[in-house]
């Protein structure tokens, strides 16, 4: 079993929908990442969560430490949001990241 | 320019060979860390140095090593190579060694012929 699951694996979208990415992971944690990677390969930092909330332009990002759940979402999306998101946390000893498998979002204009 | 530099960005070499590849972090950071993402395996963690120590270590085989010099850049050297050890390697760097957003290099993919 991974440490890190995310859910849905493939996501297509219409041009201005609301999307929501899901991550379960089952270890204890001292933070969690959202990734996001374009079919270049290159990889962003969009969100770094140890509690509560963050937002940053169309993009909103939660996670709930009791119920070790977190969620991306995505506002009025667009084409160029289209990408692989990843999941990822750092163990609370801090010596070890697990990566999730990804979600592949296209959005159709 | 995420103002993290790797280099090269492509590398083939043959199987038992031994490569270096570069990173230089970004400036005003302190940690660098190195990831590979191999098609099977997504990606993975390999190791972290933090103002030329090491402070964690992942699933980073014996045959890899790295270190972290004075100026900060790093190097991850990658020896006895295997066709499994092709993959995209990235390097991320970020100010503090456990907290703060990472910024991720474009990456060095190598292939093992």
């Amino acid at each position: 079993k991974n440490e890190v699951e995310q859910s849905p694996q493939n996501l297509t979208a219409q041009e201005g929908e609301f999307i929501t990415i899901n991550c379960s992971y089952s270890v204890g944690i001292s933070a969690l990442h959202w990734l996001q990677q374009h079919p270049g390969g290159g990889i962003v930092s969009l969100f770094m969560l140890s509690s509560g909330k963050k937002k940053h332009g169309r993009l909103i990002a939660t996670i709930n430490i009791q119920e070790k759940h977190s969620s991306l979402h995505i506002t009025a999306s667009h084409p160029r949001d289209s990408a692989v998101y990843i999941c990822a946390v750092r163990s609370a000893s801090g010596n070890q990241f697990y990566f999730g498998t990804g979600t592949s979002l296209t959005v159709i204009p | 320019d995420s103002g993290v530099t790797q280099t090269p960005k492509h590398l083939i070499t043959a199987t038992g060979q031994r490569v270096t590849l570069r990173c230089s972090p970004r400036s005003g950071d302190l940690s660098v860390y190195w990831y590979q993402q191999s098609l099977d395996q997504g990606l993975q963690f390999l190791i972290q140095y933090y103002n030329g120590e090491e402070r964690a270590k992942g699933n980073i085989l014996e045959r890899f090593s790295a270190q972290q010099f004075p100026d900060l850049h790093s190097e991850l050297n990658l020896s006895s190579l295997e066709l499994g050890d092709s993959a995209l390697y990235f390097c991320a760097s970020s100010v503090f060694h456990t907290e703060g957003g990472y910024t991720f290099g474009s990456g060095t993919r190598l292939t093992v012929v």
